[in-house]
């Protein structure tokens, strides 16, 4: 089945530093790629949806400028969170889509990245 | 726009069958899908349904689909301790890829 790898799986960083997360797709090619939020005993929020060869689609109140998404190809996307602050630590997930648009196989997440920033 | 609620958290004995319910406001929703999480690991699909179907059972779990009353439930017979984890129901329309997602339902498993 379609597997999402996401890197790191957890990370520390300072105050003031630049985090980058890595989702890539090992078997099937994602047009589309989804970046997820979760506060703890929240559900997932939505930060941005990023297609391939083109820039990401923010929701609002996601800054842009401050969640960096690049998705270069067709297997890999970034979220680089950038300057970050305390308020930032979470649990940051990437979803990607089969760009066959297979809807039966739903969607497919990768393992999550917790950030904390200290 | 789209909305999905379902209830924070359901407690069950271990063997006895877990019923998690979600409801949902948009008709026109296609693709109804079950995900579990485990405390700090990403998602898990357990299941989905296409809006076409009543029912549909995939070994312990069962799903049902009451599109009048815009209602979801996942059914898992024997409950184990390993089914604890929180279980997140997501609703796709057809006007785009996103997923509109519930709150989440925290199973609790009593010995």
């Amino acid at each position: 089945g379609a597997v999402v790898s996401q890197h790191p799986s957890w990370v520390i960083c300072k105050s003031g530093t630049s985090v980058k997360i890595e989702c890539r797709s090992l078997d099937f090619q994602a047009t589309t790629m989804f970046w997820y939020r979760q506060f703890p005993k929240q559900s997932l929020m939505l930060m941005a949806t990023s297609n391939e060869g083109s820039k990401a689609t923010y929701e609002q109140g996601v800054e842009k400028d401050k969640f960096l998404i690049n998705h270069a190809s067709l297997t890999l996307s970034t979220l680089t969170v950038t300057s970050a602050h305390p308020e930032d630590s979470s649990f940051y997930i990437c979803s990607a889509r089969d760009h066959r648009g297979i809807s039966g196989y739903g969607y497919t997440f990768g393992s999550g990245t917790r950030l904390t920033v200290v | 726009g789209e909305d999905v609620e379902q209830s924070l958290f359901l407690s069950v004995r271990e063997g006895d069958s877990s019923v998690i319910n979600c409801t949902y406001t948009d008709s026109s929703s296609t693709y109804l899908y079950w995900y579990k999480q485990e405390p700090g690991a990403g998602l898990q699909l357990l299941t989905y349904i296409f809006s076409n179907m009543d029912m549909k059972q995939d070994q312990r779990l069962t799903v049902l689909l009451n599109k009048k009353d815009k209602h979801l439930s996942l059914r898992i017979a024997d409950t184990q301790t390993g089914d604890s984890a929180i279980y997140f129901c997501a609703v796709q329309t057809d006007s785009n890829y996103q997923l509109i997602w519930g709150a989440g339902t925290k199973l609790i498993i009593k010995p």
